[in-house]
């Protein structure tokens, strides 16, 4: 089955503070993706990418940059963090081999107090 | 408003019984559809697609789809406490085939 690695795994920041999510696959797909979950709302697509140095823009973009620095590897950055930022977040991959099978890591669960 | 529109939000059902989803698309460009399960402090992992009129079974599992409506449901037989979690139902339409909108949820609870 896919791999998606996500780091941390918990994070805790203040108000206007830097974070960064990381996440790697390993299963050479194109496609990755970062998504929200609050309750009530699902999942939300914040910004996903089809190949290193691509960015397409997703849903809820806004106060989040991110940046897919080889195949693998897939940042979320929010440079001033908010509380509406608190949440979990989840990063997946897919690819046409996989019929665009969303694979998912295991989240990060981020608080900004 | 959401473009992807699940229900119930909940759902109780005892051990044995039957499960019943659905999920409406209010996008008229939308032609295919996922259903993902995700245990509680699990990710979620996907269940059944389907993208023709008509209905595929898996095993306990049984997805239905009407186009013309863009309706899809979940049946789930003989439901067992395990199949307890969130059921996610998502869509995508040809032009963004790669950027899947997910609804809200319904949330299974299997009694023993």
């Amino acid at each position: 089955e896919a791999a998606v690695t996500q780091s941390p795994r918990n994070k805790v920041t203040v108000t206007g503070g830097n974070v960064t999510l990381s996440c790697r696959q390993t299963n050479s797909h194109n496609y990755m993706y970062w998504y929200r979950q609050d309750t009530g709302h699902g999942l939300r697509l914040i910004h996903y990418s089809y190949g290193a140095g691509n960015l397409q823009i997703g849903d809820v973009p806004d106060g989040y940059k991110a940046t897919r620095t080889t195949q693998e590897d897939f940042f979320l950055l929010l440079e001033l963090a908010s509380p509406s930022q608190t949440s979990l977040y989840f990063c997946a991959s897919s690819d046409v081999g996989s019929q665009n099978t969303l694979y998912f890591g295991a989240g990060t669960r981020l608080s900004v107090l | 408003q959401q473009k992807v529109q699940q229900s119930p939000e909940s759902l109780i059902v005892p051990e044995g019984g039957m499960a019943s989803l659905n999920c409406t698309s209010s996008d008229r460009n939308v032609d295919y559809f996922w259903w993902y399960r995700q245990h509680s402090g699990k990710s979620p992992k996907m269940l059944m697609s389907i993208f023709s009129n008509g209905e595929k079974e898996e095993g306990r599992f049984t997805v239905h789809l009407n186009k013309a409506s863009l309706h899809t449901s979940l049946h789930i037989r003989d439901s067992q406490p395990s199949d307890s979690a969130l059921y996610l139902c998502a869509a995508s339409t040809p032009s963004g085939s790669w950027q899947l909108i997910f609804g809200s949820g319904t949330q299974l609870t299997v009694m023993p």
